[in-house]
C-alpha cells in the first residue's frame, strides 16, 4: 500500500484558516486521497476525498498537487470543534480484495486555540 | 448523519468472561468492519465482511471472532476476555458502489472495553 506522511501535530487559532499537509510520493494512478478525522472520544468521520482535481464540500477543501505526490486539507475557518486527529489515507480505486480497507496512520493532531 | 450503533459504549469485565460487542447499521451497507484502537494510538483493522456469511481477518491479529448472519448486524465476540484485550473497538460500514476509490466508511461511536 502506498504510504502517507503527515506532521504529528499542528496548532491553529480559532476562525483562522488551517492547512493540513500530506505527502504521498509513492501514490499510484488509481489511488484516491481520502481524509478522515477523529474527534476526542469518537469514531472517525469522513471529511473529503479526491483523485486529481481540487474538491470542496461543506466541511473542507482538498487541494491536490499537480503531480499528486502531496495534498493539503484546508479548513477555511477553524473552530474549537475542529480540534481532532486528521488522517490522510490512500485508497486504490480498483475493485476487490483488500481495496475496501482503510489503513490509518498516526495522523495529525490539530489543536485549535480560542 | 451515520446510522451505525454500537453497544455497550463502555464495558468493565473480569478476566475469563465471554463478551459480545454489538454493531448494527440501518443503511443497508454490504461491507462492515471492526477496528481496534488503544488510547492515543492508530486504528488497526481486525475483521471485515463483504456481505452476509462473509468474514475475513484484518491486518492486526486478534483473538476475537465475528459473524455476519444478517446484513445489518456484525457482532464481535471474545470467548475469554483478558487484560490484554483492553482497548477501544470501533465498528464501521460502507456500501459498495461503482468507483470504489470514493467509497466512504461510516463509523460507530465505539466500545471502550476494560478487562480486569
Amino acid at each position: 500500500d502506498a504510504k502517507t506522511t503527515q506532521p504529528n501535530s499542528m496548532e491553529s487559532n480559532e476562525e483562522e484558516p488551517v492547512h493540513l499537509p500530506c505527502n504521498h510520493s509513492t501514490i499510484s494512478g488509481t489511488d484516491y486521497i481520502h481524509w478522515y478525522r477523529q474527534l476526542p472520544s469518537q469514531g472517525p468521520e469522513y471529511v473529503i476525498h479526491g483523485l486529481t482535481s481540487n474538491v470542496n464540500n461543506r466541511m473542507a477543501s482538498l487541494a491536490i498537487a499537480e503531480d499528486r505526490k502531496s495534498s493539503t486539507l484546508i479548513l477555511h475557518r477553524a473552530t474549537l470543534r475542529d480540534a481532532a486527529v486528521y488522517y490522510c489515507i490512500l485508497r486504490d480505486a480498483r475493485r476487490g480484495g483488500s481495496n475496501y480497507k482503510l489503513t490509518f496512520g498516526k495522523g495529525t493532531l490539530l489543536t485549535v486555540n480560542p | 448523519e451515520a446510522d451505525i450503533y454500537q453497544t455497550p459504549r463502555y464495558l468493565v469485565i473480569g478476566t475469563g468472561k465471554k463478551i459480545t460487542l454489538e454493531c448494527s447499521q440501518t443503511m443497508g451497507h454490504d461491507k462492515m468492519y471492526w477496528y481496534q484502537q488503544d488510547p492515543g494510538m492508530e486504528l488497526h483493522l481486525i475483521h471485515y465482511s463483504y456481505g452476509v456469511n462473509s468474514t475475513e481477518k484484518g491486518d492486526l491479529s486478534s483473538e476475537s471472532t465475528v459473524s455476519r448472519i444478517r446484513t445489518e448486524h456484525f457482532p464481535l465476540t471474545l470467548e475469554s476476555a483478558r487484560p490484554s484485550h483492553t482497548s477501544q473497538y470501533l465498528c464501521a460500514s460502507s456500501r459498495g458502489v461503482a468507483g470504489i476509490g470514493g467509497e466512504t466508511q461510516y463509523f460507530g461511536p465505539g466500545t471502550r472495553l476494560l478487562v480486569l
